[in-house]
């Protein structure tokens, strides 16, 4: 398996511009989390999902910020619109099922977010 | 809940010389516990975990962690570090049943190895 798979590595966007960010998990995982990554705050959990159903959304920032997850292989981040301090590294990462705690969370490389 | 506590947010560290990055957890039920490294420019991947059985595990390039229940660590340590061990290092943890799935992560220490 290629592992999870996000894109775009990198974006500059414009503020109040809308932002999506793409991720594909690891076939078979039924867990998706994305978290952001910023200096100042350390590694947040933004939203989890599992079986496609969002399951812990606490961690979204602002209604500017939503998540999707259509089918078991794709799930989107948007921001509409965005600031410059929505500017960090955010990651997707999958997981077996719950059922299956003791294995990892495997991580995507990340989507660099600049907002100007 | 669950939180991890990384007490030092950086260390730095001669090439060569051994390291203990520090992990301690709080919990009301057991768990399982994991450390990451993030590389630059890279996302997190799993560098070891405990689950059960022996409290000392080992990562393939000399990396260990010893799970101490009584002080609720799980301390990451290198007899001898190398240039290329520069990293971020993320100590988790997850409840081994009940609760909620979603890991908890600590804030993350900077090793940082000179030559």
């Amino acid at each position: 398996d290629a592992g999870v798979i996000q894109s775009p590595r990198h974006e500059v966007t414009e503020m109040g511009q809308e932002v999506t960010l793409r991720c594909k998990p690891i076939s078979g995982h039924n867990s998706l989390f994305w978290y952001r990554q910023t200096m100042m705050r350390g590694l947040e959990l933004l939203i989890y999902f599992n079986n496609n159903v969002p399951i812990d959304d606490s961690g979204m920032p602002e209604d500017r910020f939503s998540a999707k997850m259509p089918n078991a292989s794709f799930s989107t981040l948007k921001i509409q619109p965005s600031e410059p301090r929505d500017s960090a590294v955010y990651f997707c990462a999958s997981s077996p099922d719950r059922g299956q705690r003791g294995t990892e969370a495997f991580f995507g490389q990340g989507t660099r977010l600049t907002v100007v | 809940a669950q939180s991890v506590t990384q007490l030092d947010s950086q260390v730095p560290v001669f090439e060569e010389a051994p390291v203990e990055l520090r992990c301690n957890y709080s919990s009301s039920v057991s768990v399982y516990l994991f450390w990451y490294v993030q590389y630059p420019n890279q996302g997190l991947q799993l560098l070891l975990k405990y689950l059960s059985g022996s409290t000392l595990v080992e990562s393939i390039n000399g990396f260990e962690a010893e799970f101490n229940k009584s002080q609720t660590s799980f301390h990451l340590r290198k007899p001898s570090v190398h240039i290329s061990d520069t990293a971020e290092y993320f100590c988790a943890v997850i409840p081994s049943s009940g609760g909620s799935y979603i890991p908890t992560f600590g804030r993350g220490t900077s090793l940082i190895v000179h030559p």
